[in-house]
């Protein structure tokens, strides 16, 4: 079975940097996605890391360590509206996504 | 191009009645999906279909079945509505690569 384990909330300060971990138990690994969900709305694709190592999307950064069992999703010069829900997911050998339980991610002035 | 939609937006059900959540794509992808999504909570697998004319259950599959007659449109049926089955409900489709999924908008589902 596969399991995902992620803070359920994390506070920072507008403009700041915030890394949301994720670390997980697969019985095979097959890569790590995050999604962002923005409270009443629907899960939107952000990165995904198949690699050890920094994949990089605008502010936007995730990281992935196999050897570990763990990455992160890293914001950084945090804006107001990125105050949303963030899930971890990997695909299981049949390429369904279990996801995180999710971080609630809440942006202060 | 819609991406995903999903009807309808909301319902309020009362117990034991059926009910179908409507989910259609136009990006041809060949996988399609059912997630329920508790309040506070992550989303939880309900069916998959990985092409049209095949179908899966996923975590939490009781209570709820699917068809996938075609590519684009993946319903969802409950047979006999129950409280517990109060949610919000995602339809997903993903093309070659399972981990990029796009969400459809949500059906919230109210069981009385």
């Amino acid at each position: 079975g596969q399991s995902l384990e992620q803070p359920s909330e994390v506070t920072a300060v507008e403009g700041a940097i915030v890394q949301i971990n994720c670390t997980y138990q697969t019985s095979g690994f097959y890569g790590l996605s995050w999604y962002q969900q923005h409270d009443g709305g629907a899960p939107t694709f952000l990165s995904y890391n198949a690699l050890d190592g920094l994949e990089e999307t605008g502010r936007f950064s995730s990281f992935l360590s196999r050897s570990d069992s763990y990455g992160y999703l890293l914001l950084q010069e945090l804006q107001m509206k990125d105050s949303a829900s963030y899930f971890c997911a990997a695909p299981d050998s049949s390429y369904k996504l279990i996801f995180g339980s999710g971080t609630r991610l809440l942006v202060r002035p | 191009i819609a991406g995903i939609t999903q009807a309808p937006t909301s319902q309020i059900l009362a117990a034991g009645r059926r009910m179908t959540l409507r989910c259609t794509q136009d990006m041809r992808h060949n996988a399609m999906y059912w997630y329920r999504q508790d309040l506070g909570l992550g989303l939880r697998l309900i069916h998959y279909s990985n092409t049209a004319g095949t179908t899966g259950k996923g975590e939490v599959p009781d209570g709820y079945s699917v068809s996938r007659a075609n590519t684009d449109d993946f319903p969802l049926t409950l047979a006999s509505a129950v409280p517990s089955q109060t949610s919000v409900y995602f339809c997903a489709s993903s093309g070659q690569k399972g981990h990029t999924q796009y969400f459809g908008p949500g059906t919230r589902l109210t069981v009385l």
